[in-house]
């Protein structure tokens, strides 16, 4: 199956750290994406990890990748305003071109 | 802007209209993708190309629609006899891709700004 699924909506307090959660069912994913689309702009590639690693780890991001139970998760440090967008869970195939995506988180602040 | 560029950004059309969408994409990238954008939902694959050849189409691509890439740069997605189920947001995206074994490649897609229909 190419089903990645995510929880619709997270709401964090100004500050606090953010994890959205991800599940995929293809076994072959080679990579896992993490992208921001924000109203009005295109999809921006936040971060990504390739499938033989357990962890990433970029500024205020952390990636944790559980490649036997197909969990991925995005961890957002000190979440800030500018944070608020629709986070997008996205896996590649080695054998595929096309990107499989979710159907996004939408990510509220609450001051 | 370097980046990827789609016209228009907007469009309202009728029922039963045929409509023309195009992608710019990065000048070096060889690959260029289609994806559709429902709202509440993530994009979903209808089909890429590298350089002219076009390689893979989605089931959602009916006959209805067709893409093409005659120079192996910009690339044009048409509708026919659109219907209001096809208002959506249709996304470009292009990529740089330099092979590999097992197709094991980091092939980043960058994606454009979209081109919303609605169709009445």
């Amino acid at each position: 199956g190419e089903d990645v699924e995510q929880s619709l909506f997270l709401s964090v307090r100004e500050g606090d750290s953010s994890v959205i959660n991800c599940t995929y069912t293809d076994s072959s994913s080679t990579y896992l994406y993490w992208y921001k689309q924000e109203p009005g702009a295109g999809l921006q590639l936040l971060t990504y990890i390739f499938s033989n690693m357990d962890m990433k780890q970029d500024q205020r991001l952390t990636v944790l990748l559980n490649k036997k139970d197909k969990h991925l998760s995005l961890r957002i440090a000190d979440t800030q305003t500018g944070d608020s967008a629709i986070y997008f869970c996205a896996e590649i195939r080695s054998s595929a071109s096309k990107i499989i995506f979710g159907s996004g988180t939408r990510l509220s602040i609450r001051p | 802007d370097t980046g990827v560029s789609q016209n228009p950004r907007h469009k309202i059309t009728k029922r039963g209209q045929n409509v023309t969408f195009r992608c710019d994409p990065i000048s070096e990238h060889n690959r260029l993708y289609w994806y559709r954008q429902t709202l509440g939902q993530g994009p979903e694959f209808l089909t890429y190309f590298q350089n002219e050849a076009q390689l893979e189409k989605s089931r959602l691509l009916s006959d209805r629609f067709s893409a093409e890439r005659p120079k192996g740069s910009f690339s044009t997605l048409e509708i026919q006899r659109t219907e209001q189920g096809d208002s959506a947001m249709y996304l470009c995206a292009s990529s740089l891709w330099v092979g590999g074994t097992g197709g094991l490649n980091y092939n980043e897609q960058f994606f454009g700004p979209g081109t919303r229909l609605t169709v009445l």
